[in-house]
């Protein structure tokens, strides 16, 4: 079973760049979101989705895009890569938007000089 | 943004011990969750609590729904290496089901 399936692992962008983190679930799950990690800061909720079509800003969403054009997938834009951005991300899903298990992906590792 | 402060920030302690930690907040949760994230890994669930005064166990962790609403306790007995990770507490606020807040997390280190 993938689960959640984050694309890429590793990533250095020089700034100013743009680049996509790609996002897929298989488990037919409504709610998807993207979460930063950075140290000290736990885990801090950058976009959601509640469903195809549907999405919503989390704390940190600016320099971020996102879009849900299907129930799987839920890719993560960075329009203009900036240093502060450099930081591990994880794509998440649940059942519903109500629901509380949360599955993550394994995460992105991005550096941003 | 709201966070959830966790304490200790990180923790060594030899196999065999107990462990503590736990999780406060400002505002009222209705559900409290537990996390654990290995190394290179994204979180997993360990515990959910959905009711005041609730404790709940999941083979040597327990956890405990604070009676305020406003924190939460994590424990684990007999600890063993592959307990070291990163201990996040979580939980929708009141009103906002569709968002997860999550704690500033607990690094335990064990030590043989």
């Amino acid at each position: 079973n993938a689960g959640v399936t984050q694309t890429p692992k590793f990533q250095v962008l020089k700034t100013g760049q743009s680049m996509t983190l790609q996002c897929a679930q298989d488990m037919n799950h409504e709610y998807m979101s993207w979460y930063r990690q950075d140290p000290g800061m736990g885990l801090r909720l950058i976009h959601y989705s509640v469903g195809a079509g549907i999405t919503d800003q989390g704390e940190v969403p600016n320099g971020y895009n996102v879009s849900r054009s299907t129930t799987e997938d839920f890719p993560l834009r960075l329009l203009s890569a900036a240093p502060s951005q450099t930081s591990v991300y994880f794509c998440a899903s649940r059942r519903t938007a109500a629901g509380n298990t949360i599955y993550f992906g394994e995460g992105s590792w991005l550096t941003v000089v | 943004g709201q966070q959830l402060n966790q304490s200790p920030q990180s923790m060594f302690i030899q196999e065999g011990e107990d462990v503590s930690m736990n999780c406060t907040s400002s505002s009222i949760f209705n559900t409290w969750l537990w996390y654990k994230q290995d190394p290179g890994e994204g979180p997993v669930l360990l515990i959910a609590l959905y009711k005041a005064g609730e404790l709940t166990s999941n083979g040597r962790l327990t956890a405990q729904f604070g009676i305020t609403r406003k924190d939460s306790f994590l424990n684990i007995s007999a600890s063993i290496p592959s307990d070291v990770g990163i201990y996040f507490c979580a939980g929708p606020r009141t009103g906002t089901a569709s968002k997860l807040t999550f704690g500033t997390g607990t690094r335990l280190q064990v030590t043989l």
